[in-house]
């Protein structure tokens, strides 16, 4: 089975840079997603891991350590607008089963 | 031009009544799921279609029952609902990589459905 735990809420300032954690325990790995979800919205894609390390894509980042079942997403220059959930989600040993998270409220205050 | 759309947006209705909710994908993916979240947010697989043929079909009771009349559509129908079924069914669609290949299964969510059983 897949258990995937990530915190429940952060709140960070304006500016300033947030990392959201998250772990995992699969059976079978085919790679880690973070999705963001603003209130009364879909999810929406924005980083995929699959190889040890750091993907950047501008002010979001996200990492992988396979050996630790361990992934964090890192937004820089927080905006207002990234006030959202964010959701990790792991594929598993085919890849379309996506498992997701329960999802981290962030709330971005000036 | 919407990619994943799905109606309606909400459903209001009481407990014992039977009601669908479609969806339809213009990305041409062959790859169409539901998704369930509940009030505390969480997001769950329901079921997945491949090419009109189901691959997943998570625990879920038999009162659900997805359709795929073709690869581009995927609609849900719930019998006898019930108070705990209120929740917002997310549909998505993907392209999958061939098995034993690279790259990142994507999903593009449509907006939602909010089910309100009363």
């Amino acid at each position: 089975g897949q258990n995937i735990d990530q915190p429940t809420e952060m709140t960070a300032t304006e500016g300033a840079i947030v990392q959201i954690n998250c772990t995992y325990q699969t059976s079978g790995f085919n790679g880690l997603f973070w999705y963001q979800q603003h209130a009364g919205e879909a999810p929406t894609f924005l980083s995929y891991n699959v190889l040890d390390g750091l993907e950047e894509k501008g002010r979001f980042s996200s990492f992988l350590s396979r050996s630790k079942g361990y992934s964090y997403l890192l937004l820089k220059e927080l905006q207002m607008k990234d006030s959202a959930s964010y959701l990790c989600a792991v594929a598993g040993a085919g890849s379309y089963q996506l498992t997701f998270g329960k999802g981290t409220k962030l709330s971005v205050i000036p | 031009d919407t990619a994943v759309s799905q109606t309606p947006k909400y459903l209001v209705t009481q407990m014992g009544n039977d009601k669908s909710i479609k969806c339809e994908q213009n990305l041409g993916h062959d790859t169409m799921y539901w998704y369930k979240q509940d009030s505390k947010k969480f997001l769950k697989i329901m079921f997945s279609y491949n090419n009109k043929e189901l691959i997943i079909n998570e625990t879920v009771p038999n009162r659900f029952s997805p359709k795929s009349p073709d690869k581009a559509h995927l609609n849900l129908h719930i019998n006898s609902l019930e108070l705990g079924d209120s929740a917002v069914y997310f549909c998505a669609s993907s392209q999958l990589a061939a098995r034993g290949s690279s790259g990142a299964n994507v999903l593009t969510f449509g907006a939602g459905s909010r089910l309100t059983v009363l």
